[in-house]
């Protein structure tokens, strides 16, 4: 069973740009969260979608955006790119039930210049 | 103060030692604790997962919750070099369907 897959892998953007990453998750898995990792804050929560529908939010300013396919895929984008943006992004699936575990994916690496 | 903290390390410890991970987290509302294994240029691996305080022994690995303390911990027996890892721990007040909260990481390398 194919895993959590993440397109780029790395990506190198300067300030003010805007970047799209995707994700593609675990066949039959139907919820996406995104998450931002750096060395000083750790891993912290983006968003979450199930089924077409961001269910649940992070503290993250509205630069930061997502969305969900009808096949579960999920796109994450960000606008107007700030050095303090380099981090790594990983999406992470799940089926979506109750007490269902979380898959992490790869990571795309973003670096700001 | 952030809602889970945990020591960053580095943490080096010789091959076959025991070595013990711990949290503090400040939110009540927390009822199941994760822990996963990270290697370089990898994403996050689940280990072990509990719900509310007690043991889960899975092979050389053991996870402790201690909701009355807010302090969780995980064990590792017999290490081996192939655990060298940045160790997480995570905690949901409704797992699954709400966010994660991590703590920063450990650091661990185990020397041959």
């Amino acid at each position: 069973k194919a895993g959590v897959t993440q397109t780029p892998r790395y990506l190198i953007k300067t300030r003010g740009q805007q970047v799209t990453l995707s994700c593609s998750p675990i066949s039959g898995h139907r919820s996406v969260s995104w998450y931002q990792q750096t060395p000083g804050q750790g891993l912290q929560f983006l968003f979450e979608y199930f089924s077409e529908t961001q269910r649940n939010k992070g503290n993250f300013p509205g630069r930061f955006s997502g969305r969900q396919f009808s096949n579960s895929r999920s796109e994450m984008n960000v606008s107007t790119l700030e050095l303090g943006d380099s981090a790594l992004y990983l999406c992470a699936s799940r089926r979506g039930g109750q007490t269902d575990t979380q898959y992490f994916g790869p990571g795309t690496r973003l670096t700001v210049l | 103060q952030k809602e889970v903290e945990q020591d960053p390390g580095p943490l080096s410890v010789p091959e076959g030692a025991i070595v013990s991970l711990n949290c503090t987290y400040s939110n009540s509302a927390f009822q199941y604790f994760m822990w996963y294994r990270q290697y370089s240029r990898k994403g996050p691996e689940l280990l072990m997962y509990t719900y509310s305080s007690g043991n889960k022994e899975d092979g050389r690995f053991t996870a402790q919750v201690d909701k009355s303390s807010k302090y969780i911990s995980l064990f590792i027996r017999d290490s081996q070099p192939s655990d060298s890892a940045t160790y997480l721990c995570a905690m949901a007040s409704n797992f699954g369907n709400e966010k994660l909260t991590f703590g920063t990481g450990t650091r661990l390398t185990i020397i041959p």
